[in-house]
């Protein structure tokens, strides 16, 4: 089954914890990005890679860091600085930079 | 990007088809409307997209108005599985922003 997969479905941080979410995929797309999804509001873009070794800041980056290590992954950290982290978390990917986008089914994280 | 309007809310019976319309008066000559939807706790899903060309694939038809004003996307037989919040957005090919509005609450009742 090809597509962007994104684990665990659900997350539990505790306070000061750094967690990290998954997300690969297997359709040979040079871009990947990083949203974040509020209840009301739509979504803001965290961190995007162009291509694998290469990353930049969306508009809220703050409390966040990514790696592109390799071209099928692209995993998210949420530190301890975020400080409101509960959110619908997204990644997509495009076959290039801001072509069209295909997200994978998101991780809700939640802070204890 | 420009901005576009969207009912709140529309029902569809299982089985027809379900026409959603938006509204983008001050689209762009080199803007697209795409349109995304999603199903409630999921990541949203591509629809299609088009230019000024009607556009078809095995999920939907887009048909976009001569002054492209307005477009509306069809679903040509309503499934359950079909009720989601549906999103019209435009945007400039390559654009950085990705602008999710309010969107339409579709429910496909049987």
């Amino acid at each position: 089954d090809g597509g962007i997969t994104q684990s665990p479905k659900y997350l539990f941080r505790k306070e000061g914890q750094n967690v990290t979410l998954s997300c690969e995929q297997n359709l040979n797309h040079d871009a990947m990005y990083w949203y974040r999804q509020d209840p009301g509001q739509g979504l803001r873009l965290i961190y995007y890679s162009q291509i694998v070794n290469d990353f930049q800041k969306g508009d809220i980056a703050e409390g966040y860091s990514v790696s592109r290590e390799k071209k099928e992954s692209f995993p998210l950290t949420v530190t301890s600085a975020q400080k409101n982290p509960t959110a619908f978390y997204l990644c997509a990917g495009s076959v290039r930079i801001w072509e069209t986008q295909y997200f994978g089914p998101g991780t809700r994280l939640l802070v204890l | 990007d420009a901005k576009t309007t969207q009912p709140t809310s529309m029902d569809c019976a299982e089985g027809r088809a379900a026409n959603l319309p938006c509204n983008h008066s001050t689209i762009s000559g080199n803007e697209y409307v795409y349109w995304y939807r999603q199903i409630h706790s999921q990541g949203p899903q591509y629809i299609i997209h088009g230019l000024k060309n009607n556009e078809t694939n095995e999920m939907a038809s887009l048909i976009i108005t001569e002054d492209r004003k307005s477009s509306t996307l069809i679903l040509p037989h309503a499934t359950l599985r079909d009720t989601a919040v549906y999103y019209c957005i435009v945007r400039v090919d390559n654009d950085y922003k990705l602008s999710f509005g309010a969107g339409t609450t579709v429910t496909v009742r049987a």
